[in-house]
């Protein structure tokens, strides 16, 4: 299998929840990011992780918690999420350095009841 | 702060017809920029990636252009297609590993 793999697509959990998302790339790439898309706003950078460390942490809530086993798996952990929290989570990987390009998985599709 | 906007919002074409999307920015100092395309409920396609020292790059019937100075980057479609139908974005590298993208202009082309 190749490119950029998330799971589950879709999600529905009550705010009690605890869920967790997956990502994982097959194209070797060394740094992987958490996007946030919600209707009709710009993508948003939640998380950034570069040779396993995260180097970025975008202001996001701390009811997201990424976690990144190796440079190919990328996980966001959920818990009590509020119902703005409800979009289109979608992962991407790169090969890090100021050429490469971003390479997008499907998303998972959010809906917090 | 940077800034990557994309105009129109949205846009409604024959099929046939050749077109142009804009992006614009409002800081130069970039290391490259990037066109998506993204199918409802889907994930983002990369199509053209354009490095800060290129003007240009092309694949089949898309042409992206980059002008740094005026901080702008247009998508050209040739011969429209209803399968082009589909929402375009455009991001913009700044910082190591930071994109920061426009909201995207969403096309449909009418058979």
């Amino acid at each position: 299998e190749t490119g950029v793999t998330q799971t589950p697509r879709h999600l529905v959990m009550g705010m009690t929840n605890k869920k967790s998302l997956k990502c994982e790339q097959h194209l070797g790439h060394n740094a992987m990011y958490w996007y946030k898309q919600s209707a009709k706003k710009p993508l948003e950078l939640m998380f950034v992780y570069s040779l396993e460390e995260r180097v970025e942490n975008n202001s996001v809530p701390s009811r997201f918690s990424p976690e990144c086993p190796n440079s190919s798996h990328l996980f966001l952990h959920l818990h009590t999420l509020q119902p703005e929290d409800s979009a289109l989570y979608l992962c991407a990987s790169s090969q890090e350095g100021y050429r490469a390009p971003l390479h997008f998985g499907n998303g998972t599709r959010l809906t917090v009841t | 702060k940077q800034e990557v906007t994309q105009i129109p919002a949205a846009l409604s074409v024959p099929e046939g017809e050749n077109l142009v999307l804009n992006c614009s920015f409002t800081d130069s100092a970039i290391y490259n920029l990037q066109w998506f395309r993204q199918d409802p409920g889907k994930g983002l396609t990369s199509l053209l990636l354009i490095q800060s020292s290129q003007r240009e790059q092309t694949s089949g019937r898309l042409n992206a252009s980059l002008d740094k100075s005026s901080g702008r980057s247009t998508l050209y479609i040739a011969a429209s297609q209803p399968g082009d139908s589909a929402t375009y974005l455009c991001a913009v590298l700044y910082n190591f590993n930071k994109f920061y993208f426009g909201s995207g202009t969403k096309l449909n082309v009418k058979p």
